[in-house]
C-alpha cells in the first residue's frame, strides 16, 4: 500500500478483555515503531523492531502490553486485561532504518481505543 | 532519559506576523525532525535536522538546529490560515533508535 495501515480504526471494549492492534507498515520499511498518543500531547514511545527483532520495549507500560513483528513486516500490539487508563490512540511508525538512517517516520492513522 | 521540551504550548497568530516555536532537548541528539498534525489526523514529517547549524525551508516555514545548545527553532514567515496545525518536534538519541516527542505547539492562525 501507499502508507502505513492500521486497523481497525476505532476499538471500543470491556475492561478485562484482550485486544489486538495491527499495522502494516510501508512495504520495504525496515523498521516499525508503536506510539500511544494521548489528547494533547506528543506520540509516546512503546516499543520498535528492525525487522522481526524487537529491539527496545522499554516503553510498554506493564507486563500486559506485548508486540510482535514474527516475519519483518506486520506487526501486532496486544492488550491483555485492559483497563480504563489504556484509552488512548495508538499508533504505529515506519521508516527505512538502516536503508535510510535519516529517514523520519511515516505514521499510521492510528487505533483509538476505548475501554469501557 | 531525553526530555524534549516545546514552547510556547498553544500559540494564536494573526495572518501576515511572524513568530518562533522552540524545541529544547535534554541530551546529545544526532537527528531532530519536525511533524505537523492536522486536527483528526495523523503526524507528517516536515523537516529532518542533522548538524549543527543545519537550516531547512520549505514555503514559509523554517527550521534551525544548534546542537550545541540543544535548541531547535521553527519559524513561520507571514503566517496563513493553512498553517493552523498542531507542530512536534521530535529527537533521536545518539545510539538509540527511537524518537523522543516533545508535547506539540498548536498554532492557530486568525485573519
Amino acid at each position: 500500500g501507499a502508507g502505513v495501515s492500521q486497523s481497525p480504526r476505532y476499538k471500543v471494549t470491556k475492561r478485562g478483555q484482550d485486544v489486538a492492534l495491527r499495522c502494516d507498515p510501508i512495504s520495504g520499511h525496515v523498521s516499525l515503531y508503536w506510539y500511544r498518543q494521548a489528547l494533547g500531547q506528543g506520540p509516546e514511545f512503546l516499543t520498535y523492531f528492525n525487522y522481526e527483532a524487537q529491539q527496545d520495549k522499554s516503553g510498554l507500560p506493564n507486563d500486559r502490553f506485548s508486540a510482535e513483528r514474527p516475519e519483518g513486516s506486520i506487526s501486532t500490539l496486544t492488550i491483555q486485561r485492559t483497563e480504563q487508563r489504556d484509552s488512548a490512540m495508538y499508533r504505529c511508525a515506519s521508516s527505512l532504518g538502516n536503508r535510510g538512517a535519516n529517514s523520519p517516520l511515516h505514521f499510521g492513522n492510528g487505533t483509538r481505543l476505548t475501554v469501557t | 532519559e531525553l526530555k524534549v521540551e516545546q514552547n510556547p504550548l498553544f500559540l494564536s497568530m494573526q495572518e501576515g506576523k511572524n513568530y518562533t516555536i522552540y524545541c529544547n532537548y535534554s541530551t546529545t541528539s544526532d537527528r531532530l525532525y519536525w511533524y505537523r498534525q492536522d486536527p483528526g489526523k495523523s503526524l507528517e514529517s516536515l523537516f529532518v535536522l542533522l548538524s549543527n547549524g543545519a537550516v531547512k525551508q520549505e514555503g514559509r516555514l523554517m527550521a534551525s538546529l544548534d546542537t550545541k545548545a540543544r535548541l531547535s527553532t521553527l519559524h513561520i514567515t507571514a503566517a496563513v490560515h493553512d498553517l493552523s496545525a498542531t507542530y512536534f518536534c521530535a529527537v533521536v538519541n545518539t545510539n538509540a533508535g527511537k524518537s523522543t516527542f516533545g508535547d506539540g505547539t498548536t498554532l492557530t492562525v486568525k485573519p
